[in-house]
């Protein structure tokens, strides 16, 4: 139980384009999606909580306008990078977060799990 | 501010000997104290998680930690490397506070290497 997916796994897209990662708790449901990117070797920064059926929450410094994101089923989260730049290259994760106890994953209460990450490459 | 440390970017051991991953971390209020790994070009990977009880906490693939309030430390353990836990690992620590929604912060990665 507690599988995250993530869609596509690996994007390259021109300068300009947008380009849209999707994340899906596959056996079930997540109020709660958060968004993470990771630089080579360095560790994960959160961009946003996404809350199902409301706005998302960004954290400090990232651009709400450029990145996108939709939470609209308690299965799905989409993060929607727009007008991309090579700057915007990164390997993006998504995590959801386990409410209340799961046939399965009866000790995973609050938690997090993670999808498989997204490496987008801006050209 | 609630913040985790992870004093060494890379960790080298030989295979079957022990290794020591530390992790150390600023909160208020209870930790929640998380090890994650991740393989290269993956996502993370639970380990184990510290939330109430015993300080030595078990988790998958052998690994264990030890909860130390006193030294606010959650280092990571394993009696016997194996060169294919070679990968990155993260500590993480929830975020309290009245408007709790979940949020883990991430220490910076330490590299575990091993070596046969």
């Amino acid at each position: 139980g507690a599988v995250v997916s993530q869609h596509p796994s690996r994007v390259i897209c021109k300068s300009g384009t947008s380009v849209k990662i999707e994340c899906r708790s596959l056996d079930f449901q997540a109020t709660t999606m958060f968004w993470y990117r990771q630089f080579p070797k360095k560790s994960l920064m959160l961009m946003a909580t996404s809350n199902e059926g409301s706005k998302a929450t960004y954290e400090q410094g990232v651009e709400k306008d450029k990145f996108l994101i939709n939470h609209a089923s308690l299965t799905l989260s989409t993060l929607t990078v727009t007008s991309a730049h090579p700057e915007d290259s990164s390997f993006y994760i998504c995590s959801a977060r386990v409410v209340g106890r799961t046939s399965g994953i009866s000790s995973s209460y609050n938690e997090q799990f993670f999808g498989p990450g997204t490496r987008l490459t801006v050209l | 501010a609630q913040s985790v440390a992870q004093p060494e970017d890379q960790v080298n051991v030989a295979e079957g000997n022990p290794l020591t991953v530390k992790c150390t971390y600023s909160v208020s209020g209870n930790p929640y104290l998380f090890w994650y790994v991740q393989y290269p070009n993956r996502g993370l990977q639970f380990l184990l998680k510290y939330i109430t009880g015993d300080n030595l906490v078990k988790g998958s693939y052998g690994f264990e930690a030890e909860f130390n309030k006193s030294q606010t430390s959650f280092h990571l353990k394993k009696p016997s490397a194996l060169v294919s836990d070679s990968a990155l690992y993260f500590c993480a620590v929830r975020v309290h506070g009245s408007s709790n929604t979940g949020k883990l912060i991430f220490g910076q990665g330490t590299t575990l290497q091993v070596k046969p």
